[in-house]
């Protein structure tokens, strides 16, 4: 399988633990970014990559927040001390160039209990 | 991005088309109109797009309004595997650049029915 890849796809964590996410985009893909979705809503932009270069953050993003592409392939998305509030799937998305279309990874279930 | 306006929900019956509008009265020349869906607790799945002409793909048509202020996505059979959340959106370009980002709007929930 080719596509966006997300690991892991479920994780519950205590209140106050700090958690890391993994996204590998599809080959090649430039550009990279991360939603965040609740419950009943559409899923949320959070921030978006240009190979490794951060372009934009929402301010969705609290400081407690931070996402890293280190080599412009994969990219990681980190939560320190997690709040009850936190509880969402995180969807990883991956497009050829500013242009492209955007093809989602399945996503990783967080609950924070 | 141009906002998007998707009724909340439909039903259709399986075999037939489901037809679902979406209004984007404030799109720009430049602008294209995507589709996609979500299937319960899976990630969002790309369908199709397009600038101004109808486009048709394995998945769906898409049938753009001669002004763009207005699309239809047509799933020609429905399947009970269709019921989803269907969502219209409209990415934001800034000069000829596309930012990528999606905001997605509440979509509309399809269920098909046997």
């Amino acid at each position: 399988d080719t596509g966006v890849s997300q690991d892991p796809r479920h994780k519950i964590t205590k209140r106050g633990q700090n958690v890391t996410f993994r996204c590998d985009p599809i080959s090649e893909h430039n550009r990279l970014y991360w939603y965040r979705q609740t419950l009943g809503q559409g899923p949320e932009f959070l921030t978006y990559f240009q190979n490794e270069a951060q372009l934009e953050k929402s301010r969705l993003l609290s400081d407690r927040f931070s996402a890293e592409r280190p080599k412009g392939s994969f990219s990681t998305l980190e939560i320190q001390r997690t709040e009850q509030g936190d509880s969402a799937m995180y969807l990883c998305a991956s497009s050829v160039t500013d242009r492209g279309t955007a093809f989602f990874g399945q996503g990783t279930r967080l609950t924070v209990v | 991005d141009a906002k998007t306006t998707q009724p909340p929900s439909m039903d259709c019956a399986e075999g037939r088309a489901a037809n679902l509008p979406c209004n984007h009265s404030t799109i720009s020349g430049n602008e294209y109109v995507y589709w996609y869906r979500q299937i319960h607790s899976q990630g969002p799945q790309y369908i199709i797009h397009g600038l101004k002409n109808n486009e048709t793909n394995e998945m769906a048509s898409l049938i753009i309004t001669e002004d763009r202020k207005s699309s239809t996505l047509i799933l020609p059979h429905a399947t009970l595997r269709d019921t989803a959340v269907y969502y219209c959106i409209v990415p934001k370009v800034i000069g000829s650049s596309n930012t990528g980002k999606l905001i997605f709007g509440q979509g509309t929930t399809l269920q098909v029915k046997p």
